[in-house]
């Protein structure tokens, strides 16, 4: 167990849809980043955010946006969901000082979405 | 940009050695490996810096080769727990971005 929370852990929905995924970092961590996995793409670097800052972006789609908050977790929404959107999105919390790259991060458990 | 990483799959026997390579076109600044085990999150190992490092915990180690931009994680005497699929990441220097390879699948049989 890393630490990191992440719900929901199944998500099942409709192209076009708009959902809303959470991570809650581990204790103390400022730093939560944000990453896609799927089949034909596999890990890809999304976004991240630092102490309710956004610090670097990644491989994100317009249609996708991300917030943290001041409690420090952190929301990905994704918007006019499309089938190729379906795959595992891991949030990831490291104790760095907010490096892009950071030295070690604690990833998530994830949220599988799947886009029918 | 993405780092390739070879062999795509290897099964093993428990107790036999394993090299897993990670190789990019670019000047990389450092190389991160994690694994990965079926259904589950990445769990980070080890980072490697540019300067030609190496790392080891217990009977995993890689290395840093900074002249041919590749990194090997080496896995010896290799145990059950060991299977799973390992990735590199691999930061280019300047681009402050974590670009991860495709994974190298690791059966370990008994």
């Amino acid at each position: 167990d890393s630490g990191v929370t992440q719900t929901p852990k199944h998500l099942i929905t409709a192209t076009g849809q708009r959902v809303t995924l959470r991570c809650s970092p581990r204790s103390g961590d400022l730093s939560v980043y944000w990453y896609q996995q799927s089949l034909d793409q596999g890990l890809q670097f999304l976004i991240q955010y630092y102490n309710g800052e956004e610090r670097a972006k990644g491989n994100i789609l317009e249609r996708f946006s991300a917030q943290q908050f001041p409690d420090l977790h952190s929301e990905l929404n994704l918007s006019s969901l499309e089938l190729g959107d379906s795959a595992l999105y891991f949030c990831a919390s490291s104790p760095t000082g907010g490096e892009i790259i950071p030295e070690t991060q604690y990833f998530g458990p994830g949220t599988r979405l799947l886009v029918l | 940009q993405q780092p390739v990483q070879s062999p795509q799959a290897v099964i093993l026997r428990e107790g036999e050695d394993a090299v897993i390579n990670c190789s990019s076109s670019k000047a990389l600044y450092s190389v991160h490996w994690y694994r990965q085990k079926h259904g589950e999150a990445p769990v980070f190992l080890m980072i490697l810096l540019k300067g030609g490092e190496q790392k080891g915990h217990d009977k995993i180690s890689a290395s840093f080769n900074e002249k041919k931009q590749q990194s090997s994680l080496y896995l010896t005497a290799s145990q059950l727990s060991y299977s799973g699929t390992y990735f590199c990441g691999t930061e280019i220097q300047g681009a402050q971005k974590l670009v991860f390879g495709q994974g190298t699948r690791l059966t370990i049989n008994p």
